[in-house]
């Protein structure tokens, strides 16, 4: 079975743009969790979503949104990008909303220039 | 509010010595705890968890961790250290039913031949 995956790998985008990142979950998981891991620091809880509802968000901008599609993959959305937002967002996959152990993407590289 | 500490920003070892490495919680009751592993550019792989019954856990590669209530700890162990385990690792809890995981900054390990 294939792991999360998670697109692009990489991408560059200047300030005030927007970017889409995406997240497959594993076969079965009903939940993605976003996190925002700033270079020498651990990840920061974004969003989870389960059953497609959100569930949870942390302490970030509205600048910041996601959602959940009917297959259980899920799109971050960063609009107006600052330089800030310059990250490795890793998207989490687990079986229900609850406390189970979470299962992560290889992430995406996200450099604003 | 729930927090995670790993004291040890960097450490170093030797090619077969020993390893421990610190995690210590706050948290009002017994959360789900977690430890993770980061290579390079990479994203999450789980090491092992605990989420209730025997507190010494035995996770993959050779690594375990011993939960103790008393001292709000969840350390990292592994006999013998292989080149290899260089990457940084991450100490996580989660609360039992919630969704947020809150990880330590995390602690990198070096590993000399």
């Amino acid at each position: 079975d294939a792991g999360v995956t998670q697109s692009p790998t990489h991408l560059i985008k200047t300030r005030g743009q927007h970017v889409t990142l995406r997240c497959s979950p594993i076969s079965g998981h009903k939940s993605v969790s976003w996190y925002q891991q700033v270079l020498g620091q651990g990840p920061q809880f974004i969003f989870q979503y389960y059953e497609k509802e959100e569930r949870g968000r942390g302490n970030f901008p509205d600048r910041f949104s996601a959602r959940q599609f009917p297959n259980y993959s899920s799109e971050l959305n960063v609009n107006a990008l600052l330089l800030g937002d310059s990250a490795l967002y890793l998207c989490a996959s687990s079986a229900s909303g609850g406390g189970t152990e979470a299962f992560f993407g290889q992430g995406t590289r996200l450099t604003v220039v | 509010a729930q927090s995670v500490t790993q004291p040890d920003i960097h450490i170093t070892v030797s090619e077969g010595a020993s390893l421990e490495l610190r995690c210590n919680y706050s948290y009002g009751a017994t959360p789900y705890l977690f430890w993770y592993v980061q290579s390079p550019g990479q994203g999450l792989q789980l090491l092992l968890k605990y989420f209730s019954g025997d507190t010494l856990v035995q996770g993959i590669k050779g690594f375990e961790a011993e939960f103790k209530r008393s001292q709000s700890s969840f350390n990292l162990r592994k006999p013998s250290v292989h080149w290899s385990d260089a990457a940084e690792y991450f100490c996580a809890v989660v609360r039992s039913g919630t969704y947020k995981y809150i990880f330590g900054t995390g602690t990198r390990l070096k590993v000399l031949a």
